[in-house]
């Protein structure tokens, strides 16, 4: 593994199942992030880890879940998908959470629920 | 409410310059920073910007103006391969990323 890879890359999924995207970074850096992007709006911050064992919720958290039991590992979780939660999810990991560092991100996952 | 504002899509010609601008209203700032993203693929880091004044790295340059909430990213001896999505950010007050939809450069030869 080289980065940050995203699992799956792409998935249709029924309205009211249950979903986890998985994301694992080789990186050691301590924050990640997970953000949706929509047409036309910019990204959107779901859900943050400043290091492993603490999660936070971002601007838009509402329908997802994660854990952080480990540095390299941040699953987000749908516990019952809704079609406006068609998006692709972008993971992303930074050495810290402050300062300069830049967000490196991963490949994304392309999300449709019908 | 925190707003970042980049205009929607430019075009310019191969071999030119072009300045694409963005302007932010945000709670705290701790940074800007410029990243670059290809139809389908993930944003990659481009530039950050701290204090005032102008950054270059190669071919590409941001300036950041903290009084006005302003700043540019200029891209010199445009490429085909810049044509792409260029997404501005601001480091709020808590250290959160809050980004701007994006400006779709399209280069003509």
């Amino acid at each position: 593994i080289a980065g940050i890879t995203q699992a799956p890359t792409s998935q249709i999924l029924a309205a009211g199942r249950r979903m986890t995207l998985r994301c694992t970074q080789d990186m050691r850096h301590n924050a990640m992030y997970w953000y949706r992007q929509d047409l036309g709006l910019g990204l959107r911050l779901i859900h943050y880890s400043n290091t492993a064992g603490t999660t936070g919720k971002g601007e838009v958290p509402d329908g997802y879940s994660v854990s952080r039991a480990n540095t390299d590992d941040f699953p987000l979780t749908l516990a019952s998908a809704v079609p406006s939660q068609t998006s692709v999810y972008f993971c992303a990991s930074s050495a810290t959470s402050g300062g300069f560092d830049e967000q490196f991100f991963g490949p994304g996952t392309r999300l449709t629920v019908l | 409410g925190q707003n970042i504002d980049q205009p929607t899509e430019m075009t310019a010609t191969e071999g030119a310059i072009v300045q694409i601008n963005c302007t932010y209203q945000t709670s705290g700032f701790n940074g800007l920073f410029w990243y670059q993203q290809h139809a389908g693929e993930a944003p990659t880091f481009l530039s950050y910007n701290v204090l005032d004044g102008l950054e270059e790295k190669g071919r590409f340059s941001s300036f950041l103006s903290r009084s006005k909430g302003y700043s540019y990213l200029l891209l010199k001896e445009l490429q085909m391969k810049d044509s792409a999505s260029y997404l501005c950010a601001v480091r709020d007050r808590n250290y959160q990323l809050i980004w701007g939809a994006g400006t779709k450069l399209i280069i003509k030869p």
